[in-house]
């Protein structure tokens, strides 16, 4: 079946370490998205790729980097300069027809 | 920049009745609006897509309408069932695939 796949599902990070999220998704999509959800508040855009091997910054960039060396793939990457890192994070992809698609997310905890 | 607001934040109904929920937008050069459902600790489910040429879309029991001119989007949903229990999101997109989310109604539906 087609989707977006995000691992892994938790997530635990102590102080200090930087943790990878994973997002692949067989849609053939070219425009995917990083977003964090924290309660209470809508969706915030962190970073979104338009096409392989580019991507630009969201509104909550800060502490987080990504790569988009693959059409398929966009993992995110949570440092330690990130101050609050404890959230869920959602990752998306674009159909040609408009469709915002989502997978079922992570949640990252901080220790 | 775009505001998407949602109201009520929650919502509860007995199993049956009819219900609208509603979204509204502050800027109307939109793209399109998009519908979702998210239960809890899930991701993100599209429900309906409307494009910004159309006035509505129907799935089954779930309507969605779109006046641009107004800033408005409601999502009606006929004959409630428990299993519709879960938070409803509307996100609308600009041009440059950038999307605004809600922050959603958390719809209870009572037996």
């Amino acid at each position: 079946d087609g989707g977006i796949t995000q691992s892994p599902k938790y997530l635990f990070r102590k102080e200090g370490q930087n943790v990878t999220l994973s997002c692949e998704q067989n849609l053939n999509h070219d425009a995917m998205y990083w977003y964090r959800q924290d309660p209470g508040q809508g969706l915030r855009l962190i970073y979104y790729s338009q096409i392989v091997n580019d991507f630009q910054k969201g509104d909550i960039a800060e502490g987080y980097s990504v790569s988009r060396e693959k059409k398929e793939s966009f993992p995110l990457t949570v440092t330690s300069a990130q101050k609050n890192p404890t959230a869920f994070y959602l990752c998306a992809s674009l159909a040609e027809n408009g469709e915002l698609f989502f997978g079922e997310g992570s949640r990252l905890t901080v220790l | 920049k775009q505001e998407v607001t949602q109201i009520p934040a929650a919502l509860s109904v007995p199993e049956g009745e009819n219900l609208v929920l509603n979204c509204s937008f502050t800027d109307s050069a939109i793209y399109n609006l998009q519908w979702f459902r998210q239960d809890p600790g899930k991701g993100l489910t599209s429900l309906l897509l409307i494009q910004s040429s159309q006035r509505e879309q129907t799935s089954g029991r779930l309507n969605a309408s779109l006046d641009k001119s107004s800033g408005r989007s409601t999502l009606y949903i006929a004959a409630s069932q428990p299993g519709d229990s879960a938070t409803y999101l509307c996100a609308v997109r600009h041009t440059g695939n950038q999307f605004y989310f809600g922050t959603g109604t958390s719809l209870t539906v009572i037996p």
